[in-house]
């Protein structure tokens, strides 16, 4: 079946670290892949997305790169702010079953000052 | 343009008792789906709506059931509540066809006592 696994949490930084937050899916065909964030009371926002092999996502800092060779999308940033302090989803979405996003469980980013 | 509305934000019920969620989506979006959070299960989707018709569903019992109206507005019911259904509900609607991309609404917080 389809499902993506991210690190565990909760991942602790100082500011200015460099982050990187491991994503790998498994899929059939070619799905658009997703990070998404949510901040502490609020839903989800869309961070980035790539829809193809190869492509990189790119948002407020923060890349990923759609590797199908490893079946990755890890999200990374080079210097993290205390703003930064979320959780991070990564998701899937198959073209076969468009609306149905899958999610992985979540990583919970903390940035001390 | 508004995003995603949500309503109630926060909702309180007892075991036995029926509970309707609604969702306004983006003007001139016309699918909405319906997710489900919980510390223990995470991310699950519900079902989606696309003009007035059910297009997908995930895997949960018959007492959750939604539907959406001419003007993309959506509703969820609940009924006979669980304390397990104790959760945060997201909606998250998107234009139409394959490949777009889905925006969330900041989600009700329903407990169930």
């Amino acid at each position: 079946g389809n499902s993506v696994t991210q690190m565990e949490g909760p991942v602790t930084l100082s500011e200015e670290a460099f982050l990187t937050i491991n994503c790998t899916y498994t899929a059939t065909g070619y799905p658009s892949l997703f990070w998404y964030v949510q901040y502490p009371g609020e839903g989800l926002q869309l961070l980035l997305k790539a829809t193809k092999a190869d492509d990189k996502g790119s948002n407020k800092g923060f890349e990923a790169t759609y590797r199908k060779e490893t079946t990755s999308f890890h999200l990374e940033k080079g210097s993290v702010q205390v703003s930064d302090s979320a959780v991070y989803f990564c998701a899937l979405r198959r073209e076969s079953s468009a609306s149905k996003i899958i999610f992985g469980s979540g990583t919970r980013l903390s940035i001390r000052p | 343009k508004a995003g995603v509305t949500q309503t109630p934000r926060y909702l309180i019920k007892t075991r036995g008792q029926q509970v309707t969620l609604s969702c306004s989506p983006i003007s001139g979006h016309r699918s909405v789906s319906w997710y489900q959070q919980t510390p223990g299960q995470g991310l699950q989707f519900l079902f989606e709506y696309f003009s007035e018709t059910q297009r997908n569903k995930g895997n949960f019992p018959g007492r959750f059931s939604g539907r959406q109206f001419s003007n993309s507005r959506s509703e969820m019911n609940v009924s006979t509540l669980e304390l397990g259904d104790s959760a945060l509900y997201l909606c998250a609607s998107s234009s139409q066809g394959v490949l777009e991309t889905q925006y969330f609404g900041p989600g009700t917080r329903l407990l169930v006592l």
